[in-house]
């Protein structure tokens, strides 16, 4: 059964690159058919699809996101990396990954990111 | 403001029904594109729970199923028990955003 787990520093200074990566367990990304996704939630809000990349390397980014996000994925490590960058507070949530085309499952646990001095 | 609007709360008794809007536009849900449903707990990954529309994925309740029509989608849930209290979100694809899109959440409360 496959299984997701995000990791990454928890705290990042304002202006700074946030850097995260989805590991995978359980199957191999490189076996063609899964576009993985990363998604966030600040705290008490709802949810934001950020971008997917499949294991083409083909990505597509939410517009408003798209000059700070980079998502790239390492078949080798079974792992999907995201950043990005200038963070301002207003990036500040927990932020999931998730594989999925039209619809999203599974999920990784999530991982909570604060931008903070 | 999300794209895909949901009222924030629904609530009903156990046992009864309750059903949760889904309301989009004509570049994504009007558009044909399908919704997506997801159970959230408090601290917890979502779930989903509703895949292309009317479909239940292996293990949720039949208690759970969605509908679409025009630029709206539906949730219900029949049956309504103490477990599924907790927040759902519709999601679908935009075709002017090129992406996919949430809406704000439903909080199931069960009195």
């Amino acid at each position: 059964q496959m299984q997701l787990q995000e990791s990454g520093p928890g705290l990042v200074m304002p202006s700074q690159t946030l850097s995260l990566t989805c590991t995978v367990s359980g199957a191999s990304i490189s076996t063609g058919t899964y576009y993985w996704n990363w998604i966030r939630q600040p705290a008490g809000k709802g949810l934001e699809w950020i971008g997917r990349i499949y294991p083409s390397g083909s990505t597509n980014y939410k517009p408003s996101l798209k000059s700070r996000v980079t998502i790239s994925a390492d078949t080798s490590k079974s792992q999907v990396s995201l950043r990005l960058s200038s963070v301002t507070a207003a990036d500040t949530a927990v932020y999931f990954c998730a594989i999925g085309l039209h619809f999203f499952d599974p999920w990784g646990q999530g991982t909570l990111v604060t931008v903070s001095s | 403001q999300s794209v895909l609007t949901q009222p924030p709360s629904v609530s009903g008794a156990p046992g009864q029904r309750v059903t949760i809007s889904c309301t989009g536009s004509s570049s994504n849900i009007g558009a044909g594109y399908d919704v997506h449903w997801y159970q959230q707990f408090p601290g917890a990954a979502p779930k989903l729970v509703i895949y292309d529309s009317s479909s239940r994925p292996s293990g949720v309740p039949d208690r759970f199923s969605g509908s679409k029509s025009g630029t709206s989608a539906s949730l219900a849930i029949l049956g309504l028990r103490a477990e599924d209290e907790a927040d759902y979100y519709c999601q679908s694809y935009d075709s002017s955003l090129s992406g996919s899109v949430f809406g704000g959440g439903t909080k199931v409360t069960v009195l």
